[in-house]
């Protein structure tokens, strides 16, 4: 079955520092997605990105953060001067029609 | 986005049927309606979408009535494994945004 990527699955930086979250879609899907989810709390939407740009943000997603689609098969997500409220998982989502989420991307800020 | 309402948990013993109710009372013509099952520390899994009467797969079933002002997913002879949090959504599937509420806990005993 097709999966989506994300890669690392532990990230740990310094507060102030950037980070770049990395996902491989599903290769025939053709909206992509970042979610958030704090410990414990819900799943919150980021941003989704159609036909090489963006398509729709939350206000979360605010100039601190920025996508990207560098080649035919990665979809970055990076987070500049990191918080420590940053700290949470991240999942990327792609889709044809349901959602298919990988398995996410732990970030630690300190 | 239409919002829904589910029931914050559920509790249930293996082998028993386990159904979860969502009301979605404004859904919208184009919406459709889909279920995530989500294990701690991972990302939502896509179990099933329906648009209106059943729809049955290899995992759940749903069913949604004429007036699709509810939905409810059947899960048949849960086990342990079926411990996750379920989450009901509804909306264009073509490229929307997914708005998660808290979900509905599942805990399934032995």
């Amino acid at each position: 079955e097709p999966e989506v990527t994300q890669t690392p699955s532990h990230q740990v930086t310094q507060m102030g520092q950037e980070v770049i979250l990395r996902c491989v879609p599903i290769s025939n899907h053709l909206y992509f997605y970042w979610y958030r989810q704090i410990l414990g709390q819900k799943v919150e939407f980021l941003v989704s990105f159609y036909n090489n740009e963006i398509s729709e943000k939350s206000e979360i997603f605010d100039d601190q953060f920025s996508v990207e689609r560098p080649d035919g098969s990665n979809f970055t997500l990076k987070i500049r001067s990191t918080k420590l409220e940053d700290s949470a998982m991240y999942f990327c989502a792609s889709t044809l029609g349901g959602q298919t989420f990988g398995s996410g991307t732990r970030l630690t800020v300190v | 986005l239409a919002k829904t309402t589910q029931p914050i948990s559920m509790d249930s013993y293996e082998g028993q049927e386990v159904n979860i109710t969502c009301s979605h009372n404004n859904i919208a013509t184009n919406d459709y309606i889909t279920w995530y099952q989500q294990f701690p520390s991972q990302g939502p899994r896509f179990i099933i979408q329906g648009y209106k009467t059943k729809v049955t797969n290899e995992v759940a079933s749903l069913f949604i009535p004429a007036d699709r002002k509810s939905s409810t997913l059947s899960l048949p002879r849960v086990s342990l494994s079926d411990t996750a949090v379920y989450y009901c959504l509804v909306g264009d599937s073509a490229g929307t945004a997914l708005i998660f509420g808290k979900g509905t806990t599942l805990s399934v005993s032995s």
